[in-house]
């Protein structure tokens, strides 16, 4: 089972580019997420999902959009990126909407923004 | 908001015990426990859902408790594979919205 799948692994954008993060789980779950890692701060909640047509903003959804048309998919886009954007960002699916699940993570994408 | 967690770090030999804290202003319906290896991706430890219930790796022991909020992670006679840095996250009433903590990293030596 390949899991939660993120691509690209590594990327380095200037300064107002955009770049689509993609996700993709091959689990049928209904619920998948965005975080970004900063040194010291933990994982924080960009957006999440909790199916197909449905998504709502995490901690930090600013500068951040999200769409969720399959199942499968959720990618996150940044549509001008800023330097404060440098991070890791994890993306992670979970089998249910209803109850309290293990969060499958994916490897991350390490993005630096100059 | 962010759950907080206490210690931010521990320095371990191998054997000893640690307890890890988290805590949060907000009523919790669940506690969820990573572990974070450097470089790689959080992998699940355990869920704490209110009314006691636990999903998780029988190894790992933790309490929940709902009045104070609270939940702690006990890890006894470490081994060096258990390094990493750890974190707590809570979530809403339908477990969905998980709020991580910003970590308690947890050095093991030999």
């Amino acid at each position: 089972n390949a899991g939660v799948t993120q691509t690209p692994k590594f990327q380095v954008l200037k300064t107002g580019q955009s770049m689509t993060l993609q996700c993709a789980q091959d689990m049928n779950h209904e619920y998948m997420s965005w975080y970004r890692q900063d040194p010291g701060m933990g994982l924080r909640l960009i957006h999440y999902s909790v199916g197909a047509g449905i998504t709502d903003q995490g901690e930090v959804p600013n500068g951040y959009n999200v769409s969720r048309s399959t199942t499968e998919d959720f990618p996150l886009r940044l549509l001008s990126a800023a330097p404060s954007q440098t991070s890791v960002y994890f993306c992670a699916s979970s089998p249910s909407r209803e109850s309290a699940q293990p969060q499958h993570f994916g490897d991350g994408t390490r993005l630096s923004i100059l | 908001q962010q759950p907080v967690q206490s210690p931010q770090a521990v320095i371990l030999r191998e054997g000893e015990d640690a307890v890890i804290n988290c805590s949060s202003s907000k009523a919790l319906y669940s506690v969820h426990w990573y572990r974070q290896k450097h470089g790689e991706a959080p992998v699940f430890l355990m869920i704490l859902l209110k009314g006691g219930e636990q999903k998780g790796h029988e190894k790992i022991s933790a309490s929940f408790n709902e009045k104070k909020q609270q939940s702690s992670l006990y890890l006894t006679a470490s081994q060096l594979s258990y390094s990493g840095t750890y974190f707590c996250g809570t979530g809403n009433k339908a477990g969905t919205a998980l709020i991580f903590g910003k970590g308690t990293t947890l050095s093991v030596s030999s």
